[in-house]
């Protein structure tokens, strides 16, 4: 089945250690996306890939980058995270975007940092 | 600037039940979509429905259904006779175009949930 990709499922990081999560999907989506949601909030973009083009929210700390190698894989490098950056983290695709296109979701990479 | 609200933070029914889940959304755009997702406990965020904003005809999907009032920017889901595995948090969403994505906006969720 097609579907989106996310590893590890839980990962634990040490304070000011950098890490990276991954995703990929096998749906061949021009669009990828990555979410932060902590506990009880909604999810909230950081950024979004369309095709090569890098596009960041405004309100995306400087600590959070990505890197997209080709359309398959997208990863989140957190540079030097905090405790306030514990938190799941969803990746998601679409077909290229004219605002409908609905997005599918990984099942999230849980992110502890002690 | 776009915006959801969803008021309702957690509703408790007893199985068999209908609910209804409420969204009221904000945005200048005249043209936008509306979507509802499910998040069950597992964490994954499941793509329920979607409406542009030039389709307010209303939606039945076996036990779901939708209503979407323009003229009260609402975008209301509705379950009929709930069940347990409907417990989950549903989110609303709208979404625009930008930089060649689509942008969601989500509201803060509705936590569901369904006893025997």
């Amino acid at each position: 089945d097609a579907m989106v990709i996310q590893n590890p499922r839980y990962q634990v990081t040490q304070f000011g250690k950098p890490v990276t999560l991954s995703c990929s999907q096998t749906l061949n989506h021009n669009v990828m996306y990555w979410y932060q949601q902590k506990s009880s909030q909604a999810p909230k973009l950081l950024f979004h890939y369309y095709d090569k083009d890098f596009n960041n929210e405004a309100d995306t700390p400087d600590n959070f980058q990505s890197r997209r190698p080709n359309t398959s894989f997208c990863f989140l490098d957190i540079r030097s995270p905090g405790l306030g950056d514990a938190a799941m983290y969803l990746c998601a695709t679409s077909r290229v975007g004219t605002g409908g296109g609905e997005q599918y979701f990984g099942p999230g990479t849980r992110l502890t940092v002690t | 600037a776009q915006k959801v609200t969803q008021a309702q933070t957690e509703i408790s029914v007893v199985e068999k039940e209908d609910v209804t889940l409420d969204c009221v959304y904000e945005t200048r755009d005249t043209t936008y979509y509306l979507f509802w997702y499910k998040q069950p406990p597992s964490g994954e965020l499941v793509f329920l429905i979607r409406r542009n904003s030039f389709d307010e005809q209303n939606e039945i999907s076996g036990r779901y259904s939708w209503n979407f009032q323009k003229s009260t920017s609402s975008f209301n889901f509705t379950i009929t006779a709930s069940q347990v595995v409907d417990s989950a948090v549903y989110f609303c969403a709208l979404s625009i175009l930008t930089g060649g994505g689509n942008k969601l906006t989500f509201g803060t969720g509705t936590q569901l949930k369904v006893e025997l």
